[in-house]
């Protein structure tokens, strides 16, 4: 079934360790996104990819990293984890062309409490 | 700045119509998207207006005016299955998007 799967569905990380979220889709879809949302709060980009080799820094990005090795993998990791990084993590992804419709296509996201 | 308006929460009953606004600033301007997202799920795409008027999709439509910075989403003949957050987003210059909070939309029988 064609979309995007992310792991681990939730999580429960202890303050100071390091985690990797896990996000692969199969559409062959050019431009990748990293999202938080928090209650109250629209979705707030962290990371995005246009292409495979290539990232940029969204709203949000500090305390965060992002790789792009290749087009369908795009992991976001949390180096020390703090509990203001709290929150679903939604991972997204998009033909990236530019012009026209560009929808954004959603992973189920990952729920992860830092303690 | 860049900023998105929608009502935080609104009610309606079941088989009625329901209009949920949105007023944007943004940084230049792409188009104009709206989501659904039901609790604990992921927002799944719904409509997206980059011209002035009215787009109809089923009981969905939606409605673009660029002057006013404003988009309507109306909802027709509600169903329970309706209910949920419905987040409005602008693509800026950038062709980033800048999203809302969500309107929370509870249907009652």
């Amino acid at each position: 079934i064609a979309g995007i799967t992310q792991a681990p569905t939730s999580q429960i990380l202890a303050a100071g360790r390091r985690m990797t979220l896990r996000c692969t889709q199969d559409m062959r879809h050019n431009a990748m996104y990293w999202y938080r949302q928090d209650l109250g709060l629209g979705l707030r980009l962290i990371h995005y990819s246009n292409t495979a080799g290539t990232t940029g820094k969204g709203e949000v990005p500090d305390g965060y990293s992002v790789s792009r090795a290749n087009t369908d993998d795009f992991p976001l990791t949390l180096a020390s984890a703090v509990p203001s990084q709290t929150s679903v993590y939604f991972c997204a992804s998009s033909d990236g062309l530019a012009g026209g419709s560009d929808t954004q296509y959603f992973g189920p996201g990952t729920r992860l409490t830092v303690l | 700045g860049q900023n998105i308006d929608q009502p935080t929460e609104m009610t309606a009953t079941e088989g009625a119509i329901v209009q949920i606004n949105c007023t944007y600033q943004t940084s230049g301007f792409n188009g104009l998207f709206w989501y659904q997202q039901h609790a604990g799920e992921a927002p799944t795409f719904l409509s997206y207006n980059v011209l002035d008027g009215l787009e109809e999709k089923g009981r969905f439509s939606s409605f673009l005016s660029r002057s006013k910075g404003y988009s309507y989403l109306l909802l027709k003949e509600l169903q329970m299955k309706d209910s949920a957050s419905y987040l409005c987003a602008a693509m800026d210059s950038n062709y980033q998007l800048i999203w809302g909070a969500g309107t929370k939309l509870i249907i009652k029988p």
